[in-house]
């Protein structure tokens, strides 16, 4: 059965500097996708950053990379130049192939905080 | 106004009572989900659809019954509602094969039942 892991409750980080929430994930499919969202203390969640399982590169937007090691199964986000708006829930999340729903299973979330 | 929304925002209702969350996106996007979150479970999928009138359970479907008549529409149906179903219910879409995929998430609806 896929799972996917977040092994940080909580992490602190100065702001400016970069930080790095980590992910792995289990799973025997071939064909999947690893997302991180950001929810913060309003609720909502937004999305961040997309890594397809084929996809050879890493995957980055702005500020935000997916750090992608199949052979570890291991998707972390890493965070450059923190700011105190970046303080929030941050999940990681594995889609099933689209054949088996497509669903989403999220991790249990890691809260970062940025401290000025 | 384009994009995923839901309604209520927020609900109180009674045990016993059937109660519909209400979602709605203007993308055309052919997969719909329901998730719920709760403190010590994180999100875990209540039902989804692949498609109009396709619709299969998730990982916590007991109580609930939906339907998709309509590509935009996803209507989620609490039948007698329970405390134990007090919780934070998010609405998403996905579009396949985009390249850029993701599933994009309505505001959510906090539900209470006293």
């Amino acid at each position: 059965a896929q799972k996917i892991t977040q092994t940080q409750p909580g992490m602190f980080v100065q702001e400016k500097e970069a930080v790095t929430l980590d992910c792995t994930y289990d799973t025997s499919d071939q064909s999947y996708g690893l997302f991180w969202y950001k929810q913060p203390s309003s609720g909502e969640m937004i999305f961040l950053i997309y890594q397809g399982s084929y996809d050879e590169q890493n995957a980055t937007e702005g500020r935000y990379s997916l750090n992608f090691q199949k052979a570890r199964k291991s998707a972390n986000l890493v965070i450059s130049a923190s700011q105190l708006g970046d303080s929030a829930m941050y999940f990681c999340a594995m889609r099933e192939p689209y054949n088996q729903g497509g669903k989403l299973i999220f991790g249990q979330g890691t809260e970062l905080s940025v401290k000025p | 106004d384009a994009g995923i929304t839901q309604s209520p925002r927020y609900k109180i209702t009674e045990t016993g009572r059937q109660v519909t969350l209400m979602c709605h996106q203007t993308w055309s996007h052919s997969y719909m989900f329901w998730y719920r979150q709760d403190l010590g479970h994180g999100l875990r999928l209540i039902y989804y659809s692949a498609a109009a009138d396709i619709t299969d359970k998730g990982e916590v479907p007991d109580g609930y019954v939906v339907s998709r008549s309509k590509t935009e529409n996803f209507p989620l149906t609490l039948e007698s509602a329970t405390r134990s179903q007090t919780s934070v219910y998010f609405c998403a879409s996905a579009v396949r094969g985009s390249g850029q995929e993701t599933q994009y998430f309505g505001p959510g609806t906090r539900l209470l039942v006293l």
